[in-house]
């Protein structure tokens, strides 16, 4: 089944603990991009990948750290969280140009304490 | 991008078509309408998409005016399950960093009532 896969679902955590969130798709997309989704503010790019070892910064990327070493996976860091990256985060995939819809993970929810 | 303006909620019964504008009278001709959902907090799920012809696929049709500035998703026969925050999206058609992210409004928050 073609998907996007977040890891973890939830995590409740400390300020300043590195963590990890994965984002792996199956699809061969050259396209992966996070976003954060917070209540009244909507869904803001953090950072995108048009392709393997190309990244750059979306609208809100401080704070956050991304790698695109292989295809299929993007994730994400956030070296030392913060309470303000408490926030439902989603990953996305698509193949290259503009009309290629892009394809949501689940989500993850973090919370930092 | 240009402006997506969509009330902010509506209702339709279970069974029915449930028809859900978007006004966008800023379009420019290279510019994508885009329909995405969201269950909740599920991640968003890609409904349809069309540039100036009408589109319809397995989930809903996407009806644009002649002009442009205006378009109509239908979700033919409307289920509970459809109950979700509605967003039309315009995208520009050239792909580039900078223009990949989506930008989601408000949306229109559909519910279908039994």
């Amino acid at each position: 089944e073609a998907q996007v896969t977040q890891n973890p679902r939830y995590l409740i955590t400390v300020t300043g603990k590195k963590l990890t969130v994965t984002c792996s798709q199956n699809m061969n997309h050259e396209y992966m991009s996070w976003y954060r989704q917070d209540p009244g503010l909507g869904l803001r790019q953090i950072y995108y990948s048009m392709n393997v070892e190309v990244t750059d910064k979306g609208d809100v990327p401080e704070g956050y750290k991304v790698s695109r070493k292989e295809k299929r996976n993007f994730p994400l860091i956030l070296e030392s969280p913060s309470p303000n990256q408490t926030s439902l985060y989603f990953c996305a995939s698509s193949f290259g140009g503009a009309d290629q819809p892009q394809h949501f993970g689940d989500g993850t929810r973090l919370s930092i304490l | 991008d240009a402006k997506t303006t969509q009330p902010p909620s509506m209702d339709c019964a279970e069974g029915r078509a449930a028809n859900l504008p978007c006004n966008h009278s800023t379009i420019s001709g290279n510019e994508y309408v885009y329909w995405y959902r969201q269950i909740h907090s599920q991640g968003p799920q890609y409904i349809i998409h069309g540039l100036k012809n009408n589109e319809t696929n397995e989930m809903a049709s996407l009806i644009i005016t002649e002009d442009r500035k205006s378009s109509t998703l239908i979700l033919p026969h409307a289920t509970l399950r459809d109950t979700a925050v509605y967003y039309c999206i315009v995208r520009v058609a050239i792909y580039t960093g900078a223009n990949s992210k989506l930008t989601f409004g408000k949306g229109i928050t559909l519910s279908v009532r039994p």
